[in-house]
């Protein structure tokens, strides 16, 4: 069974603070996607990586096949980054669709 | 480019109604993925389509849930009758590919 675990669940921060979430995940994921939401929003797709290291604009993400890990990064944050961040892992082959993390959920106060 | 859809964004209906959600993907995109994320717990996949075909549907939760996809473009969801455990928030995502996919902005769904 795929699994995907997120930390921290929440997180409150100072604004312009440098930010990491961590995801680890299991055996047979072989492509880990970054989610946001904002509250009341729909989801957006920030990036999805199955090695190495991708970077847009404040946000990096970046993942460790060996350890089974994935961290994102935001650089000096800001009230508007507040959201909840979701990794979700793509296992492929039998099992359809993505194994989604809890979330976490960032405010970055002004 | 238009991103995926979904229709309505809300929904309030009595517990044994009926409700159907529609999911308008990304114009070319045969995969097509409902998931749903129920109060305080993670988003939750549902069934993936390939066009018009449903290639996994291990994460429908019982046979109150009806997924279609006619023609392979819009797929609609409905739920039959509705019961108060299905509140939450039904995402809809499509891809060229099985690994890239783009969400939709979700449908509420309150069943009182």
């Amino acid at each position: 069974k795929n699994e995907v675990e997120q930390s921290p669940q929440n997180l409150t921060a100072q604004e312009g603070e440098f930010i990491t979430i961590n995801c680890s995940y299991s055996v047979g994921i072989s492509a880990l996607h970054w989610l946001q939401q904002h509250p009341g929003g729909g989801i957006v797709s920030l990036f999805m990586l199955s090695s190495g290291k991708k970077k847009h604009g404040r946000l990096i993400a970046t993942i460790n096949i060996q350890e089974k890990h994935s961290s994102l990064h935001i650089t000096a944050s800001h009230p508007r980054d507040s959201a909840v961040y979701i990794c979700a892992g793509y296992s492929g082959g039998g099992a359809d669709g993505l194994t989604f993390g809890k979330g976490t959920h960032l405010i970055i106060q002004p | 480019e238009a991103g995926v859809t979904q229709f309505p964004s809300h929904s309030v209906i009595e517990k044994g109604q009926t409700v159907t959600l529609r999911c308008d993907p990304i114009s070319g995109h045969d995969n097509l993925y409902w998931y749903r994320r129920v109060m305080g717990k993670e988003i939750k996949f549902l069934l993936h389509f390939v066009k018009e075909s449903k290639q996994d549907e291990s994460g429908m939760p019982n046979n109150r849930f009806l997924a279609e996809r006619t023609g392979g473009t819009y797929s609609t969801l409905k739920v039959q009758p509705a019961e108060l455990e299905d509140s939450g928030v039904y995402f809809c995502a499509s891809g060229l590919t099985e690994e890239t996919q783009y969400f939709g902005p979700g449908t509420r769904l309150l069943v009182l």
